[in-house]
């Protein structure tokens, strides 16, 4: 089983629609996890860390399910501006200091 | 401000030579890595150091070498470069897992 895992997507959806991603992963003492927002194959950035139950920074929201071993992001009222590929960043590894990637969701806001 | 620099931004090299790829941070972070990424693969773990004279081999790590001298450098050699490593190649560093990486800008190698 990978260590983690997401859905491909594209998502394709309008200006101002709610999308909500989620991503699976394998090692249930992972205790940190984080979404990265990557353009175009550059560089990914930071988007969000998600350290217990969830976090929200204005229409961004990720939460964390440990049962059931998954994370999820929720874009609301969505922009043209969010279309991008987010990745779900999991720790593993020797004391968790490697991250693994997943292999990203696509999503196009259209006008 | 501290930051993290790639070099070069664009390479063609040709198979069979030896290249070199700079990563450069100034975060005074002690993890350092390096993924390739490919379209359909997503980001892959080629080698990692967690702190100078450490190094340790990723998921994909035939045909690649690290060296890890001092806390701001991983460069990462290509000993015998091959078509297959056409790739474009992300140095990354962290201060631990609480604080997520912090991504290079990319180096895009052809091997032609």
């Amino acid at each position: 089983r990978k260590e983690v895992e997401q859905d491909p997507g594209p998502f394709n959806v309008p200006e101002g629609a709610t999308v909500a991603f989620n991503c699976t992963y394998s090692n249930s003492a992972s205790q940190s996890f984080f979404w990265y927002r990557q353009d175009c194959r550059k560089e990914p950035k930071l988007l969000m860390s998600v350290y217990s139950s969830g976090n929200e920074d204005g229409r961004f929201t990720a939460q964390l399910n440990r049962a059931s071993q998954y994370i999820s992001l929720l874009i609301r009222d969505s922009k043209l501006s969010d279309s991008a590929t987010y990745l779900c960043v999991v720790p593993g590894g020797r004391n968790f200091n490697k991250f693994y990637f997943g292999s990203g969701t696509k999503l196009n806001v259209k006008p | 401000d501290a930051e993290i620099t790639q070099s070069p931004r664009h390479k063609i090299t040709e198979t069979g030579r030896q290249v070199t790829l700079a990563c450069h941070q100034t975060w005074n972070h002690n993890n350092m890595f390096w993924y390739r990424q490919d379209l359909g693969h997503g980001l892959r773990l080629i080698h990692y150091s967690y702190g100078v004279q450490d190094t340790n081999k990723g998921e994909v790590s035939d045909g690649y070498s690290v060296s890890r001298s001092n806390t701001e450098d991983l460069p990462l050699t290509l000993e015998s470069a091959a078509s297959s490593q056409t790739s474009v190649y992300f140095c990354a560093s962290s201060m631990d897992r609480n604080y997520g990486y912090t991504f290079g800008s990319g180096t895009r190698l052809t091997v032609v």
